[in-house]
């Protein structure tokens, strides 16, 4: 079946890059989305890439996909304290819309001082 | 514009008993969703509404598990006869419409603990 996988934990020094990444099994996915958890927040989504791109940049956040080997990465510039959360993959299959998104476990990302 | 509300934020039940959960969506927003995040495990879609209309439930369990969008006041996400399985954090979303690429709206979710 369809599935995303993430690693759960990552720690970075502030002002490092942190680098998610993300695999995926659908390769029909029409979209692909980064969600940040905060602690007692709900989710928000941070942004998202069409499969028929390879890369999207938005301010600190980059993302890149190879659609080759189904793998999706979120890249944070200048990572800050208040960057630490919890990120989620998901992805959207083949509907092209996203009530039926595909999670990943989420990777929490620590930011250290 | 308040974000979408849920609410009660924890609940705990005993076996048996029944869990109501409330998610009011962002103002102007016709779309309800509700996602479950078991432990361990990542969030699974559950069901999709529209005012007064369940427009896809394939994610609900086929037992015990309801859902409803009245035309006035929040979604219900309504657990009969609760299960130590049913504990999880329950989340519910909104956006303003269908469309190919809808953003989602998260709220805190709901955490429910069954004894």
């Amino acid at each position: 079946g369809e599935d995303v996988e993430q690693s759960l934990f990552l720690s970075v020094r502030e002002g490092d890059s942190s680098v998610i990444n993300c695999t995926y099994t659908d390769s029909s996915s029409t979209y692909l989305y980064w969600y940040k958890q905060e602690p007692g927040a709900g989710l928000q989504l941070l942004t998202y890439i069409f499969s028929n791109m390879d890369m999207k940049q938005d301010q600190r956040l980059t993302v890149l996909l190879n659609k080759k080997d189904k793998h999706l990465s979120l890249r944070i510039a200048d990572t800050q304290t208040g960057d630490s959360a919890i990120y989620f993959c998901a992805e959207s299959g083949n509907a092209g819309n996203n009530r039926k998104l595909i999670w990943g476990l989420g990777t929490s990302l620590a930011v250290n001082p | 514009n308040a974000g979408v509300m849920q609410n009660p934020r924890h609940l705990v039940r005993r076996r048996g008993q029944e869990a109501r959960l409330r998610c009011s969506p962002m103002k102007g927003h016709s779309h309800v969703y509700w996602y479950r995040q078991l432990p361990e495990e990542g969030l699974k879609f559950m069901v999709y509404l529209q005012k007064e209309n369940i427009i896809d439930e394939s994610g609900m369990p086929k037992e015990r598990f309801s859902a409803e969008f009245p035309k006035e006041g929040p979604s219900i996400l309504r657990i009969q006869q609760v299960v130590r399985g049913d504990s999880a954090a329950y989340f519910c979303a909104s956006s303003p419409g269908q469309g190919g690429n809808e953003k989602l709206f998260f709220g805190s979710g709901t955490q429910l603990s069954v004894l």
